[in-house]
């Protein structure tokens, strides 16, 4: 079974400076996605960024990046010019490339706040 | 466009009796999950919903179940509450089963059990 591992259950980051949150996994398989979901104190969960495996290419999205290792399996979060409104529990989560495993499997989370 | 809507927001039940939730998903999207959310255990999978057939199931009792209606919204029931099942339930919706499509997640319905 697959399993996700975030290591740090608290950070903080001062605001406009540079973050990274760690997340390992687990698993046997070789074609799987990757996410990092951030859940803001109102409880809405949002995606921040997805993963393919397949790809080598770290994904980035504005201020978020991640760095994929797939040997590692590795997938740390980078969070640059760090907003207030970046303060929220950060969730990463894997889901199996395989269609009929399209649940996802969360690590236990890592708290953000971001100090002014 | 909409986004995924539970209702209700807030609940309160004593032990032993039973509730239902309700999941609107976004309009088009098929695939109707359940996650179970708390401090101890983080956000567990329930189940997967798709096109009125139950397609995945996680590790609950037999006392978590679900439906998906016609128009994709989708029902969970817990029978014989416990204190434990206190939670945020989220649901998440997607267009289709193929894993690469994106769950969007619903504001999440918060049980507490008494």
């Amino acid at each position: 079974a697959q399993t996700v591992t975030q290591s740090q259950p608290e950070m903080s980051v001062q605001e406009a400076e540079t973050v990274t949150l760690s997340c390992t996994y687990d698993t046997s398989e070789s074609d799987y996605y990757l996410f990092w979901y951030k859940q803001p104190p109102s409880r809405q969960m949002i995606l921040v960024i997805r993963q393919e495996a397949y790809k080598q290419q770290n994904a980035t999205e504005n201020r978020f990046s991640v760095n994929f290792q797939k040997a590692a399996k590795s997938f740390s979060l980078k969070i640059s010019d760090s907003q207030l409104g970046d303060a929220a529990m950060y969730f990463c989560a894997y889901r199996s490339a395989r269609g009929s495993q399209g649940n996802l499997i969360f690590g236990k989370g890592t708290k953000l706040s971001v100090k002014p | 466009k909409a986004g995924v809507t539970q209702t209700p927001r807030y609940l309160i039940k004593t032990r032993g009796q039973q509730v239902t939730l309700s999941c609107s998903p976004i309009s088009g999207h098929r695939s109707v999950s359940w996650y179970q959310q708390t401090p101890g255990q983080g956000l567990q999978f329930l189940f997967e919903y798709f096109s009125e057939t139950q397609r995945n199931k996680g590790n609950f009792p037999g006392r978590f179940s679900g439906r998906q209606f016609s128009n994709s919204r989708s029902e969970m029931n817990v029978s014989t509450l416990e204190l434990g099942d206190s939670a945020l339930y989220l649901c998440a919706s997607r267009r289709d089963r193929d894993p690469s499509y994106e769950q969007y997640f619903g504001p999440g319905t918060r049980l507490t059990v008494t």
